[in-house]
């Protein structure tokens, strides 16, 4: 079975400072992914980053940047110079890439933490 | 690219009645498709798994007969609420993986069901 947890419910950031959400994994799958997405007030889902269980380098994706950590299992993100539009909820999301697994393919998503910037 | 829509995007109906919800894939070709349920402020929860051609595979303790899945084609699967009751409202959203690449799934926009 796979467990995703983000112990942060509620995080604030100054404008245009660096903010990391937390997020833990548990996993038997030998391959996976590891997925961030933002959760507006709209409720759309929208992909920010990915990074692979193999991937030797971290993922950056412009202003966002996924700390892996394999062997302690945290995928936490970092964004850089927070602006206003960031205030979303945030979900980190894990894939099972092990073909033939019963997680293969499925996302299962953490808790969320809930970001706010302010001015 | 990788656009999902999702229609219709609200949704009030009376308890006792079935609600469609029609997810597409607009620029890509999606062989397997995702529904998922949202209660507020929660995470989201994996319904089913469409696939194109076959019947959907359900989530434990998700009810096959009450939550109706047809993907009917590569960028086209309906869910419908059938005999819908005021503990089904939520936030219904789907997903679809581009094939090819990473397999990210990209997510509609969500529809809000409220039965009254």
């Amino acid at each position: 079975a796979q467990k995703i947890t983000q112990t942060q419910p509620g995080m604030f950031v100054q404008e245009k400072e660096a903010v990391t959400l937390d997020c833990t994994y548990d996993t038997s799958d030998p391959s996976y992914g590891l997925f961030w997405y933002k959760q507006p007030s709209s409720g759309e889902m929208i992909f920010l980053i990915y990074q692979g269980s193999y991937d030797q380098q971290n993922a950056t994706e412009g202003r966002y940047s996924l700390n892996f950590q394999k062997a302690r299992k945290s995928a936490n993100l970092v964004i850089s110079a927070s602006q206003l539009g960031d205030s979303a909820m945030y979900f980190c999301a894990m894939r099972g890439d092990n073909a033939g697994g019963t997680s293969y393919g499925k996302l299962t998503f953490g808790q969320g933490t809930i970001l706010t910037v302010h001015p | 690219g990788a656009v999902v829509s999702q229609h219709p995007s609200w949704v009030i109906c009376k308890s006792g009645t079935s609600v469609k919800i029609e997810c597409r894939s607009l620029d890509f070709q999606a062989t397997t498709m995702f529904w998922y349920r949202q209660f507020p402020k929660q995470s989201l929860m994996l319904m089913a798994t469409s696939n194109e051609g076959s019947k959907a595979t359900y989530e434990q303790g998700v009810e096959k007969d009450k939550f109706l899945i047809n993907h009917a084609s590569l960028t086209l699967s309906t869910l419908t609420v059938t005999s819908a009751h005021p503990e089904d409202s939520s936030f219904y959203i789907c997903s679809a993986i581009e094939a090819g690449g990473q397999e990210t799934q990209y997510f509609g926009p969500g529809t809000r069901l409220l039965v009254l």
